[in-house]
């Protein structure tokens, strides 16, 4: 199962892009990438996943390298509603979404 | 309308009790789960059924029993809770194929 790692913490200015990068040296060719967010108090949400290829949805990019051991999820314009926690996921073979410890996204006004 | 509902929002409870915990989805999904956060804010799965059939089930003392009378709903029950029970249990769903999880909005039980 691919392991991932991401800063404990970040900061970012409100209005500012937020990036959040993410390490997943063992990850195979067909294992996918998803990017879920706990608001305090929320249950978790799914922000976007990705297999080769950038994604773009409504709420974030995501940005995988071409050797697919890293990926950086990106919040466009952040604001103080997206200080969260982050967690970048690859699914084990069961689909099996597993949290790790995440990034702590803390928006600045 | 809600995708996946948890209730009750709260429970405060006794050692000793027994309760349940009940989850419904109105997204059509096929897999439904229960995780557990504890204080510490890890996020840990417990239980996963799929068409109502258990197909994860973690190290998780068998004082939890879950039940899903069919693939809408997924409830939690807990025996004789103990103090190391507290803890926020978000329930979610998702589809083979699709995209991610949805989870509920959890429950927060405090046993005392």
């Amino acid at each position: 199962d691919a392991k991932t790692t991401q800063p404990t913490s970040m900061d970012c200015a409100e209005g500012r892009a937020a990036n959040l990068p993410c390490n997943h040296s063992t990850i195979s060719g067909n294992e996918y990438v998803y990017w879920y967010r706990q608001i305090h108090s929320q249950g978790p949400q799914y922000i976007i996943h990705g297999l080769k290829n950038n994604e773009t949805n409504e709420m974030a990019s995501l940005i995988i390298t071409e050797d697919r051991k890293s990926s950086t999820l990106i919040l466009p314009h952040a604001t103080l509603r997206d200080t969260a926690v982050y967690y970048c996921i690859v699914p084990n073979r069961d689909d099996k979404i597993i949290f790790g410890k995440g990034t702590r996204l803390h928006i600045l006004p | 309308d809600t995708a996946v509902s948890q209730t009750p929002k709260y429970l405060v409870t006794q050692m000793g009790n027994d309760k349940s915990i009940k989850c419904e989805q109105n997204l059509g999904h096929d897999t439904m789960y229960w995780y557990k956060q504890d204080s510490k804010k890890f996020l840990k799965i417990m239980f996963s059924y799929n068409n109502k059939e258990l197909i994860i089930n973690e190290t998780v003392p068998n004082r939890f029993s879950p039940k899903s009378p069919d693939k809408a709903h997924l409830n939690l029950h807990i025996n004789s809770l103990e103090l190391g029970d507290s803890a926020v249990y978000f329930c979610a769903s998702s589809q083979l194929g699709k995209r991610g999880y949805t989870f509920g909005s959890g429950t927060r039980l405090t046993v005392v």
